[in-house]
Formats: structure tokens, sequence, C-alpha cells
């Protein structure tokens, strides 16, 4: 079966420190992978797509990176923390749903990131 | 802004009633999709709806699309408590691209 998992859940990190949030994808190949960042009861914003091993597509300038060493694997991030990189960040792919014949996003619990 | 919107911000309904959302975006799409979300986890597929169809059904949801004015509503009917979580609409434009709503806080008094 096709799973996504994503870690850490929670983490406190000072400002100024790295980040490092991991998402794999198990029971496919290929996918395109997705980061979101959710702030306090807010939409989710498009940071980061790749559609393939080493091709990153970023839509937001901001302190943070991807990467995508793995064709299942994609990490986000940072060399040093802000104040403003606190938040809920998810991580998505997008298999294709048989029941609406298109891609649709699957979706990780999440990394909730505060930012002291 | 990347963000489409999506009003009420907050809707507060007893159960039983018929709850109502609306999402506008900004650009051409493939289709639009419906989520949610239940507080402090991922999302949720619930439905999508291509743009050359103006309305669907599924169980209790009914979704409109008015590509004209660029704009969806999501329509839960017969609403339970179990409901009780924020909803975002999400627009696929084909460029492998989801740009999502704001969303809308669905809370479900029983």
């Amino acid at each position: 079966s096709q799973t996504i998992h994503q870690w850490p859940a929670t983490l406190v990190q000072p400002v100024g420190s790295p980040l490092s949030l991991e998402c794999t994808v198990e029971g496919t190949s290929n996918p395109n992978l997705y980061w979101y960042r959710q702030a306090a009861g807010r939409g989710l914003q498009l940071l980061f797509y790749s559609v393939g091993i080493g091709q990153i597509s970023s839509e937001v300038p901001q302190n943070l990176s991807a990467s995508r060493p793995q064709d299942r694997q994609f990490i986000l991030s940072s060399k040093k923390l802000l104040l403003s990189d606190s938040g809920f960040y998810l991580c998505a792919w997008s298999p294709w749903d048989r029941d609406s014949g298109a891609n649709v996003l699957t979706f990780g619990a999440g990394s909730r990131l505060t930012v002291l | 802004s990347q963000q489409g919107e999506e009003d009420p911000q907050a809707l507060s309904i007893q159960e039983g009633e018929n709850a109502t959302m609306n999402c506008s975006y900004k650009t051409s799409i493939n289709n639009l999709q419906w989520y949610r979300q239940n507080s402090g986890r991922g999302l949720v597929h619930l439905i999508l709806i291509r743009s050359n169809e103006r309305e669907k059904h599924s169980g209790r949801l009914r979704v409109t699309l008015d590509t004209s004015k660029k704009s969806s509503s999501l329509l839960i009917t017969a609403s339970r408590a179990a409901d009780t979580a924020s909803y975002f609409c999400a627009t696929d434009t084909g460029t492998y691209k989801y740009i999502f709503g704001t969303g809308t806080r669905l809370k479900v008094l029983a």
C-alpha cells in the first residue's frame, strides 16, 4: 500500500539553529512531492515541489531550502531558523485518484515547528 | 498572493443544518478540489470537480463550480458534530502546483 511518513512530529528550536524535516513515500515510484507551510489558523502556502530527483521548484523566496536525495525522499532544511519560520509544515504527494480521475494530494501528518 | 479566498472564515451551525462555504480563485484551472483538515492534522481529500463540470455530488457533499466567476461552493447537508473541521479548496492549474484557499473553520454544535 502507499503511505507517506513525515517526521519529526513536533520540534522546538532556538532562533539561528538549523532545521531538517524529512518526508518519505512508500509503495510508489517517482512521486510528485510537495512541502506546504501553514501558519496558525491560516491557509496552506506552497513552499517547494518536486517532480523528480534533483528537480526542485521554489515558490516563495525565504529562509528554507528543499532537497530530494532519493526518489521517494523529500527534505526541508534551513541553515538558520527565524522566528517567522514557526508553523505547521506539511509534506504531500499526488497519487492518481481513480474515483476522481485525476491526481489529488495525500498529506503526511505534519510537523509542528516552534522557533523561540 | 498565490492564495484564493474562502468565505466565511468561520461558520457555526447546529447539527442537522446545512453548511455552505465558498471559494474564489485567480487563475484558469484543470480542476478544483476540496479538502478537510481536523485540528492539528494533515489534510484529507474530499471531492474534485473538473473545469468542464458545474456540479458534483458525493454522499452528503455537493460541489458547484462557476469558471466564469472563478468560484466554487461546497455544501455539506445534514451536518454532524463529526463534520467539525477546517475546509479548504485547492486549484489544480495543470502545472504540478496545487494552490490552496484560506479555509473555512466549521463548527457543528450537537
